[in-house]
């Protein structure tokens, strides 16, 4: 079946220092989105990649969607402890209305 | 108003027991969807309602029911749950299904369930 795997599992980082999770999906993917859950808490939707090869910031934190539209990043610059949580990023296949979320990427942030 | 509200919030039920979680939006999003998901995993689909019609069903168990009396409201029944059904359930929302580029989903809190 559609499989979105997502690496690393889990990170922890010193506070300052950089992060970066990679998404890669089994099949070519119509629009990739991303969401930050925190613990004890739900998704929330972050941005949405359409375009191949599209990149988006949102201040510290860069998307990218690959050339292939199979693969996605994002990167994390000068992590906070704010930023503690599991980032997902969730894909649409072509012609299905199902968003397949990767497995997720648990971030720890330590002071 | 952004905000997808779910009823309770925790839930303890018997295997016996008949419960229903509730999912409520009001930003006039016609798709809504049922979600669960275990500790450390992402969210897994069950069901997704469109126009308040039925449009997926992912092999859902029949013990898990679910229902939207309106384009607002979306019930989730529960009967007979066996403990590995304990879990945490989220509801969701989008604009609408069946477009190019789908829509963000938005999220409720989720009901934290436990089946003993």
């Amino acid at each position: 079946g559609q499989q979105v795997m997502q690496i690393p599992q889990y990170q922890h980082v010193q506070e300052g220092e950089d992060f970066t999770t990679y998404c890669n999906s089994s099949t070519t993917l119509s629009n990739i989105q991303w969401y930050k859950q925190r613990p004890g808490g739900h998704p929330v939707f972050l941005i949405q990649l359409v375009k191949s090869g599209e990149v988006k910031k949102q201040k510290r934190l860069t998307f990218q969607f690959g050339e292939a539209k199979k693969n996605s990043s994002l990167h994390i610059t000068a992590t906070q402890t704010t930023d503690v949580g599991t980032y997902f990023c969730a894909g649409n296949p072509y012609n299905t209305d199902k968003l397949i979320f990767g497995t997720g990427t648990r971030l720890q942030v330590f002071p | 108003d952004t905000e997808v509200t779910q009823t309770p919030k925790h839930l303890v039920m018997g295997m016996t027991n008949k419960k229903s979680l509730k999912c409520e939006q009001h930003m006039g999003h016609r798709a809504m969807y049922w979600y669960k998901q275990k500790a450390k995993k992402p969210p897994e689909l069950m069901f997704v309602y469109s126009y308040e019609k039925l449009s997926i069903n992912e092999s859902v168990p029949s013990r898990f029911s679910p229902e939207c009396p309106n384009s607002s409201l979306l019930n989730l029944h529960l009967h007979a749950l066996q403990p590995e059904d304990s879990a945490l359930y989220l509801c969701a929302s989008s604009q609408a299904l069946g477009r190019e580029i789908s829509d963000t989903q938005y999220f409720g809190p989720g009901t934290r369930l436990t089946v003993l």
